[in-house]
């Protein structure tokens, strides 16, 4: 993998499911990797940043899991409510750099 | 806590202006200041870096006399796109950094972004 690749591109959800998406990378030179919840017309927000090989973390409803060695991580949203409706982006950093490399985001869309 | 404005939202202008954008960070010092841009089904993709007080440091491809930063004070960063030509037309986006040691793991905080049309 050369890039940061996200799966789904979009997804459309009903109220009260839980749904999951993927972000891969490359997993030489690994830094962090975080997570932004974008909402149209405003600031992506972050929900994680994760280091560690295995690393689990959690925000309410949202967790997300990193795998290192394999270069991915998977952002879970249990229940997912309409307000959860945004695009979630992945982005790596590598070590001595600071450098923000962006996936593309996986638009989520939950209908009432 | 850890607010960044970005002004104006939106701007439409025509090819051969110049358009100035700030991104300010309000409640914070922003040491480090990040532009980036995004075009239509793309992903961000980081433009130049800028450190408070010295010059920025552009990505490969990146014209740095097309896109003038200037990062003055802890708090204001502009990004000057200089004789804009429709191809420039993108959503521009900046992020800001604190104090090393404040946040971790170059934990950035973003703007909302200005929309930029070239006619």
């Amino acid at each position: 993998i050369l890039n940061v690749e996200q799966s789904p591109q979009s997804l459309h959800v009903q109220e009260g499911d839980s749904t999951n998406f993927t972000c891969s990378f490359p997993s030489s030179n690994f830094y962090a990797l975080h997570w932004y919840r974008w909402e149209t017309a405003k600031s992506p927000e972050a929900l994680f940043v994760m280091t560690l090989n295995g690393d689990e973390k959690k925000k309410g409803r949202i967790s997300a899991t990193l795998n290192t060695k394999e270069g991915y991580s998977y952002l879970y949203i249990k229940g997912s409510q309409p307000e959860d409706s945004a695009t979630y982006l992945c982005a790596k950093t590598q070590g001595g750099s600071e450098k923000l490399v962006f996936g593309k985001g996986t638009k989520l869309t939950v209908n009432p | 806590g850890a607010v960044v404005s970005q002004h104006p939202s939106r701007v439409i202008c025509k090819s051969g202006t110049s358009v100035k954008i700030e991104c300010r960070s309000l409640d914070f010092q922003a040491t480090t200041m990040f532009w980036y841009r995004q075009f239509p089904k793309k992903s961000l993709m980081l433009m130049a870096t800028s450190n408070e007080g010295s010059k920025a440091t552009y990505e490969q491809g990146v014209e740095k006399d097309k896109f003038l930063i200037n990062h003055a004070s802890l708090t204001l960063s502009t990004l000057t796109v200089t004789s804009a030509h429709p191809e420039d037309s993108s959503f521009y986006i900046c992020s800001a950094r604190g104090l090393a040691g404040d946040w971790s793991y170059n934990e950035q905080f973003f703007g909302p972004g200005t929309r930029l049309t070239v006619l």
